[in-house]
């Protein structure tokens, strides 16, 4: 079955480390998204790529960063200058051409300890 | 002004009850609208979606679009537990990325 898995479900980091969050997809899908989620405050663009190895920020792109060397995979670290990165973090993913929206992955929460 | 704006809620109905939810925005060039639902701690989910004004039903589901008052709502009829969950509607235009809604936090009592 095509979909995008996201690793691990729950992450714990410490002050100061940096920590890697895994994305991967097997729809043949072009674009790639990375959100993060907060109470009561929806769906927030960190970063996402249109092509393989090209990407933009997003709304809130400090202390996160990304790379795209396949297409299938995008993954996000959060480095230690993100000063709040307690969130529930999305990939989605989505085709040329295909407006009706994206694929979600089934998350991760990352929680500072 | 946000670009999309949703009442957050809880909303908590009886079970069987017509549940309407509702999302504002301000940008007249939307075209795409969608309604995705969200379980805890799971990933969003397509639910319905439409293109211009006009409504679509599917089963229980009904999305209306009113472009010239920018105003989309997604009807529940008869509504079950398992549509217990955080409603986001989301729009988009032909050339940018998708605006999601804060979404609304629906409750369906047994």
């Amino acid at each position: 079955d095509g979909g995008i898995t996201q690793s691990p479900k729950y992450l714990f980091r410490k002050e100061g480390q940096n920590v890697t969050l895994s994305c991967e997809q097997n729809l043949n899908h072009d674009a790639m998204y990375w959100y993060r989620q907060d109470p009561g405050q929806g769906l927030r663009l960190i970063y996402y790529s249109q092509i393989v190895n090209d990407f933009q920020k997003g709304d809130i792109a400090e202390g996160y960063s990304v790379s795209r060397e396949k297409k299938e995979s995008f993954p996000l670290t959060v480095t230690s200058a993100q000063k709040n990165p307690t969130a529930f973090y999305l990939c989605a993913s989505n085709g040329q051409g295909e407006y009706y929206g994206y694929t979600f992955g089934s998350g991760t929460r990352l929680t500072v300890v | 002004q946000k670009e999309v704006e949703q009442d957050p809620g809880p909303l908590s109905v009886p079970e069987g009850a017509i549940v309407s939810l509702n999302c504002t925005y301000s940008n007249s060039a939307f075209q795409y609208f969608m309604w995705y639902r969200q379980y805890s701690r799971k990933g969003p989910e397509l639910l319905m979606y439409t293109y211009s004004s006009g409504n679509k039903e599917d089963g229980r589901f009904t999305a209306q679009v009113d472009k010239s008052s920018k105003y989309i709502s997604l009807f529940i009829r008869d509504s079950q537990p398992s549509d217990s969950a955080t409603y986001l509607c989301a729009l988009r235009t032909s050339y940018d990325k998708v605006i999601f809604g804060p979404g609304t936090s629906l409750s369906v009592i047994p």
